[in-house]
């Protein structure tokens, strides 16, 4: 079975820290995805990346970076946490294009 | 742009009833997937089923099964003899072929009653 961990469940920050948002996969898959999970407006990608030092913005990727130094490992980088990026946060991958993402279980993040 | 619509945010239904979740979508392309994930309380998401475009069978896995209306942009989930555990948030999803992206519409809560 794939397993997609994300490194914290629940996490609070304050408006101007920087905040990191790790997500590890075993399975050897070539891309990775992170999302952001809010009522009304289901899942929007921020960013993806197929391949270890490669990124692609996804459709809201404003006040988001990532870092893909391996490729087991996909962080999610808020460089200064804002209290609209208060979210559920999933990471999310899969193996090869149109099949199963598999994804972890979420990191709810509150930025006060 | 690709659009994805579920336009029931909560559904409740007894056990062992059939219930129908909606899901529309607006594409150009011909060639695309669509996929059904169940996001239970607390848990993670897990794909339910997946449906090939260019396939006209309805694709079914166990008591879930879809009706997809290529013409009409449709594809609804039906699951059959429903059980609590069936109680999850349940998202309808589309990616075009040859791309990984996936477009989810805003969800569906399903709670299961005894």
């Amino acid at each position: 079975d794939v397993k997609v961990t994300q490194s914290s469940r629940y996490l609070v920050k304050r408006t101007g820290e920087k905040v990191f948002l790790e997500c590890v996969q075993d399975m050897d898959h070539e891309n990775m995805f992170w999302y952001r999970q809010d009522p009304g407006l289901g899942l929007r990608l921020i960013y993806f990346s197929y391949d270890v030092k490669m990124k692609e913005k996804g459709d809201i990727p404003e006040g988001y970076s990532v870092s893909r130094e391996k490729k087991e490992r996909f962080s999610l980088i808020l460089e200064s946490a804002s209290t609209n990026q208060t979210s559920m946060y999933l990471c999310a991958t899969d193996r090869n294009m149109n099949t199963e993402a598999f994804f972890g279980q979420g990191t709810r993040l509150t930025v006060v | 742009a690709q659009t994805v619509t579920q336009s029931q945010p909560e559904m409740s239904v007894q056990e062992a009833e059939t219930v129908t979740l909606s899901c529309t979508y607006d594409t150009s392309e011909n060639n695309y997937y669509l996929f059904w994930y169940k996001q239970p309380p607390s848990r993670q998401m897990i794909l339910v089923i997946r449906q090939e475009a260019y396939k006209q069978q309805n694709a079914t896995e166990n008591r879930f099964s879809v009706n997809f209306q290529k013409a009409a942009k449709s594809f609804s989930l039906k699951i059959s003899d429903s059980q609590l555990g069936d109680t999850a948030m349940y998202f309808c999803a589309f990616m075009q072929d040859n791309t990984d992206k996936l477009i989810f519409g805003t969800g569906t809560r399903l709670q299961v009653f005894p």
